[in-house]
């Protein structure tokens, strides 16, 4: 059963505009919630997390909003870019420092 | 800094045979190394954790006589898929962290080894 889900496998945004990715997990216990960024033929690569004690964490265009009460998290993009162009995984820890992850979203955004 | 290498990137193989995918941590030392695996538009799932110098660790439902973890050095693990099935077909990948980087967010990945079993 996965604990981590990402329902939209894809969205497509112009640019300039924000994307929203949405996640949603179900262990209450995790305590920390990563973002990852995958292209194409490379391995994901980590970018924005937010712990468990926060509600939100903002790194230059990317922000991740975490709402606890209603076990998701999101990460906003703005403005978005073509290079943003990709899939993102969203991935939550617990305790054990085991790492549980969603199927992803491929992102697009158009010039 | 912080890459991870696997190789192959990509492999055919014979139903019933084995194949091996090496893991490598290019510029740091990886105390730990875990594999991972993703079917087509599926999560990654953890498959073993596997510390420098002692047995991996499997999780449940992954089968260890089939799956061989080695991590014989601080900057070598191998995956071999033994006696492989077509059900074996998967997208398997690595990641690595250190000591020197304990955050949780700090686990780095490989580009993934596509196996193909006919």
């Amino acid at each position: 059963d996965q604990q981590v889900k990402q329902n939209s496998p894809s969205l497509s945004v112009q640019e300039g505009r924000i994307s929203i990715l949405n996640c949603d997990y179900t262990n209450s216990m995790f305590d920390y919630f990563l973002w990852y960024k995958k292209y194409p033929a490379e391995g994901p690569t980590f970018l924005i997390s937010i712990s468990s004690i926060k509600d939100k964490n903002e790194d230059g265009r990317f922000t991740v909003f975490l709402n606890k009460s209603a076990k998701h998290l999101s990460l906003h993009i703005v403005p978005s870019q073509p290079g943003d162009s990709a899939v993102y995984f969203c991935a939550a820890v617990d305790n054990f420092n085991k790492f549980y992850f969603g199927s992803g979203t491929k992102l697009n955004v158009k010039p | 800094g912080a890459v991870v290498s696997q190789h192959p990137s990509w492999v055919i193989c014979k139903s019933g045979t084995s194949v091996k995918i090496e893991c490598r941590s290019l510029d740091f030392q990886a105390t730990t190394m875990f594999w991972y695996r993703q079917f087509p538009k599926q999560s990654l799932m953890l498959m073993a954790t596997s510390n420098e110098g002692s047995k991996a660790t499997y999780e449940q439902g992954v089968e260890k006589d089939k799956f061989l973890i080695n991590h014989a050095s601080l900057t070598l693990s191998t995956l071999t898929v033994t006696s492989a099935h077509p059900e074996d077909s998967s997208f398997y990948i690595c990641s690595a962290r250190s000591l020197d980087f304990p955050g949780p967010n700090e686990q780095f990945f490989g580009p993934g080894t596509r196996l193909t079993v006919l």
